[in-house]
């Protein structure tokens, strides 16, 4: 699976829009890439995915590198219970084995 | 919505004993899986199954740790001698499919070895 990097931290003010970052520049061109986040004392819980294009739900937008060595999810506008700890990783086509790294933990300031 | 539910919901166990942590995914999910977070660490994956075996495990997976389902509806992680390190968070998780599909965490169990 792709190695993923991203900043241990970072903050947003509530009800502004929040870009996280993440390079994966071992990425291959079939590995999927996944966003999942981890709210205190829960489990974690999906966001999005995508393969080449931009994809959009209703709790985020991700931002693929035209080269896919890196993406950017987008929170739109970040809400308190949006603080959490949000982890992108790479995914090969039919494997199914999530690897958690450390993650960018999402500080939301009121 | 469907959810994946976990029971119980804390374990408290002595060391050396076995505990059965369970699982009950969402119904029409077709793989499922076991990770698990010490605390203060990164979520771990422990190991996968799809179609009544084991498609993938991790180092940590070792012979004391087992996995089954019983029936339409449970799916279980059996730890058979429990160690101080195994305390940990343990989370199930189900998908539809593989890489393309999200994967649906339960809230966990917390597991305390004495």
């Amino acid at each position: 699976d792709a190695k993923t990097t991203q900043p241990n931290s970072m903050e947003s003010n509530e009800e502004e829009p929040v870009h996280l970052p993440c390079n994966h520049s071992t990425i291959s061109g079939t590995d999927y890439i996944h966003w999942y986040r981890q709210l205190p004392s829960q489990g974690p819980e999906y966001v999005i995915h995508g393969l080449t294009s931009n994809v959009n739900n209703r709790m985020a937008s991700l931002a693929i590198a035209e080269d896919r060595k890196s993406s950017t999810l987008i929170l739109h506008r970040a809400t308190l219970r949006d603080a959490a700890v949000y982890y992108c990783m790479g995914l090969k086509t039919g494997a199914n084995n999530l690897f958690f790294g450390t993650g960018t933990r999402l500080t939301v300031i009121p | 919505e469907p959810e994946v539910t976990q029971t119980p919901s804390h374990q408290v166990t002595q060391m050396g004993q076995e505990v059965i942590l369970r699982c009950v995914p969402i119904s029409n999910h077709l793989y499922f899986y076991w990770y698990r977070q010490i605390l203060g660490q990164k979520v771990e994956f422990l190991v996968s199954f799809y179609n009544n075996e084991i498609s993938e495990k991790s180092e940590i997976f070792d012979d004391q740790f087992s996995v089954e389902r019983p029936d339409g509806s449970n799916f279980t992680l059996k730890i058979r001698s429990t160690k101080l390190e195994d305390s940990a968070m343990y989370f199930c998780a189900s998908s539809v499919g593989t890489s393309a599909d999200e994967q649906f965490f339960g809230p966990g169990t917390r597991l305390t070895v004495l």
